[in-house]
């Protein structure tokens, strides 16, 4: 079974502080991906990467970055972080089309 | 209006019984389906997926896929309690293309 680690696993953060979330993948998979998951919203594409130093925007990449330094690890990086960033965020990755996803983190923004 | 819909938005099913859940795409671009499911702290995990018109089972699972109509369905066949999740319905343009996720329908297992 494919491996997604995240961390944290939560974290509470403060209007305007930064925040970077981690997910490392020992699938050798070349796609990763960012989602939000919140209630009656499903889960939301943030950003995604098919290679490493490269990142694509997602249907909501605004108050988001992303950087992926290596095939293993991909971070998602909340500059400036804001109340209406309070949610769960998932990463993935895939070999091209069934997407393995990591445990999650919450995230609560004050 | 979200890409992909799904309904309903909550599914009570006696153990034992059938659960249909239902997913329409707006977007006639949308050619590759699936189906994945959420335990309650968990991550999603991938369930079945479906790219021609016509039905695909995979044990108590069953996916149906009209493309005309842009149409998915999931049944689940004597239900457990273990189906208790989210069940979300994704789609993707092309092979390698990211997946647009429905908002879930939640599967809960009830007493016959």
């Amino acid at each position: 079974e494919a491996a997604v680690t995240q961390s944290p696993r939560s974290k509470v953060a403060v209007t305007g502080g930064k925040v970077t979330l981690s997910c490392h993948q020992t699938n050798n998979h070349d796609y990763m991906y960012w989602y939000r998951q919140d209630t009656g919203h499903g889960l939301r594409l943030i950003h995604y990467s098919y290679v490493a130093d490269s990142t694509e925007k997602g249907d909501i990449p605004d108050g988001y970055k992303a950087s992926r330094p290596s095939q293993e690890n991909f971070s998602l990086i909340l500059e400036l972080a804001s109340l209406s960033q309070t949610a769960v965020y998932f990463c993935a990755s895939s070999e091209r089309d069934r997407q393995y996803f990591g445990p999650g983190t919450r995230l609560t923004v004050l | 209006q979200q890409k992909v819909q799904q309904s309903p938005e909550s599914l009570s099913v006696p153990e034992g019984g059938m659960a249909s859940l239902n997913c329409t795409s707006s977007d006639r671009n949308f050619q590759y389906f699936w189906w994945y499911r959420q335990h309650s702290g968990e991550g999603p995990k991938a369930l079945m997926s479906i790219f021609s018109d016509g039905d695909k089972k995979e044990g108590r699972f069953t996916a149906h896929l009209n493309k005309a109509s842009l149409h998915v369905s999931l049944h689940i066949r004597d239900s457990q309690p273990s189906d208790s999740a989210l069940y979300f319905c994704a789609a993707k343009e092309g092979f390698a293309s990211a997946l647009t996720f429905g908002s879930g329908t939640k599967v809960i297992p009830c007493l016959p």
